[in-house]
């Protein structure tokens, strides 16, 4: 099955300052990677997600990138503010809306 | 408003005493699915529904048991709860094509002793 591993575990940056969470996944025939942030006590929520066929999407701070050949993927936050404070997963699927497989997530941590 | 809700938010039974947790989408979506989250190991798929009376198992399916019978509802059943199923549960649904987790309920914080 698909396997996907997520670096670093934790993350501290200073306000303003740029993080940056990258994710590998095993399986070539996955397709979809979403991105998802959860602040402490609460749900996940969806904040971006990227199809194979795109190398990069942007939505405000937000960005990711893939490179299908190495299969990895990576999720870039600017101009980071406290409230990106939160654990962020990502995940990969074949896109057919069944398996999700997650990695194990990054705490990251903004410093004021 | 468009939510998914799961009943109850805290349970702590014993160990073999069945049990349900109820999820429910008001989107008319067609996805839905169970994780649990432990500590360490992120999320973790139990059971996805890609349709009414179409499931399958996620990664760790050992245990569970889910039905979709209406579009909106995708229970959960445990029905012979051990300690290792302590964990926080979160149901999911989507209406987007290939995606299995848009919105996520509020969460299931589950002790069996």
């Amino acid at each position: 099955g698909e396997n996907v591993e997520q670096h670093p575990s934790t993350l501290s940056v200073q306000e303003g300052d740029s993080a940056v969470i990258k994710c590998t996944y095993s399986d070539s025939a996955s397709n979809y990677f979403p991105w998802y942030k959860q602040e402490l006590g609460k749900r996940p929520q969806l904040i971006i997600d990227i199809r194979s066929n795109v190398g990069e999407k942007k939505d405000q701070r937000i960005a990711v990138t893939l490179n299908k050949t190495a299969k990895h993927f990576s999720l870039h936050i600017t101009e980071t503010q406290p409230e990106d404070s939160a654990v962020y997963f990502c995940a990969a699927s074949m896109g057919s809306g069944d398996k999700l497989t997650f990695g194990t997530g990054t705490r990251l941590a903004v410093r004021p | 408003e468009a939510q998914v809700t799961q009943n109850p938010r805290y349970l702590i039974t014993v160990t073999g005493k069945k049990l349900t947790v109820t999820c429910s989408q008001n989107m008319n979506h067609e996805y839905m699915s169970w994780y649990r989250q432990d500590p360490g190991l992120g999320l973790r798929q139990i059971y996805y529904s890609m349709n009414v009376e179409v499931t399958d198992k996620g990664d760790v399916p050992e245990g569970y048991k889910v039905s979709r019978k209406e579009k909106r509802n995708f229970p959960l059943i445990l029905e012979s709860p051990s300690p290792n199923q302590t964990s926080l549960y979160f149901c999911a649904s989507s209406g987007r094509p290939g995606l299995a987790a848009q919105y996520f309920g509020p969460g299931t914080r589950l002790t069996v002793l």
